[in-house]
C-alpha cells in the first residue's frame, strides 16, 4: 500500500496561473480531505470530500475546487493563484476504526506564488 | 464549537528528560482526540488516538496520552526524550463521523531536544 500519494512534491506558480494539486489514496477510504499549512496556524480544512461524488466546503475554501473523481482520487484546483495562496497542501482520506474516523495524510505539496 | 489549544509554540527539553506538550480542547459533545507528529519537510502520521476504552493511551515512539474530562485536556509524555524526537506535535479533535468527524487542529508544538 502506498497510502496516500500528493502530487507534485513541489510547484512555483505565477500570479493568475491555475494548476491542479492530486491526490490518490489506495485504502478503499470514503473520505477524503485537502488541508493547508500554513507557520503558526496548524492545519486548516479547505475541502472535504464525505464520499464519491460529494465535496463540501471546509474552514477556508476561498480561491479553491475540488474535484472527486472517484473513490481513489480528490483533487485540487486554484483558478487564479494569488501569493497568499503560498502554503504547504496536505490531502487526508480516513477510515472509520473503533467507531471513530481517523486520518491519514500524504506527504504534502508546497506550493510557492510569486 | 469545537476548539484546540496546545500551550507552547516551542518546547526544549535535554535528551533523556520527560517531555509533556499539552493540549486542552473544548467540545459540546464526548471529544475524539488525536496526536500526529510532523518531522521536517514530511507529512503528518498518526502517533496516538483517543477511544473512549481508555484514559491512558499509548501510542508509537513510547509516547503517550491521558484523557482528563474535568480538565478538557489530553496532554502528551514521553519518559525520556531521544534526539529522533524532534519534530513538530499537533493535536485535533473532531465529534464524530462525517461532516462532524472533520478534524480542528491546534496551532502545534516544535519539539527541540538538546544532546
Amino acid at each position: 500500500n502506498a497510502g496516500v500519494t500528493q502530487t507534485p512534491k513541489f510547484q512555483v506558480l505565477k500570479t493568475g496561473q491555475s494548476m491542479t494539486l492530486q491526490c490518490a489514496q489506495d485504502m478503499n477510504h470514503n473520505s477524503m480531505y485537502w488541508y493547508r499549512q500554513d507557520p503558526g496556524m496548524g492545519l486548516r480544512l479547505i475541502y472535504y470530500s464525505a464520499s464519491e461524488g460529494t465535496t463540501d466546503k471546509g474552514e477556508v475554501p476561498n480561491g479553491y475546487n475540488v474535484s472527486r473523481l472517484n473513490k481513489r482520487e480528490f483533487s485540487l484546483r486554484l483558478e487564479s493563484a494569488a501569493p497568499s495562496q503560498t502554503s504547504v497542501y496536505f490531502c487526508a482520506s480516513s477510515a472509520k476504526t473503533g467507531g471513530r474516523e481517523t486520518q491519514y495524510f500524504g506527504p504534502g505539496t508546497r506550493l510557492l506564488v510569486l | 464549537a469545537q476548539s484546540v489549544t496546545q500551550l507552547g509554540s516551542h518546547v526544549s527539553v535535554s535528551e533523556g528528560a520527560l517531555v509533556l506538550l499539552r493540549c486542552n480542547y473544548s467540545s459540546s459533545v464526548p471529544p475524539y482526540l488525536f496526536w500526529y507528529v510532523q518531522y521536517p519537510n514530511q507529512g503528518l502520521q498518526l502517533l496516538l488516538k483517543y477511544t473512549s476504552a481508555a484514559t491512558l493511551v499509548k501510542g508509537i515512539n513510547g509516547f503517550e496520552a491521558e484523557f482528563k474530562k474535568s480538565e478538557t485536556s489530553f496532554h502528551l509524555t514521553k519518559p525520556s526524550a531521544h534526539m529522533s524526537d524532534a519534530a513538530e506535535y499537533f493535536c485535533a479533535v473532531s465529534e464524530g463521523v462525517g461532516s462532524q468527524g472533520n478534524l480542528i487542529f491546534g496551532k502545534g508544538t516544535k519539539l527541540s531536544v538538546k544532546p
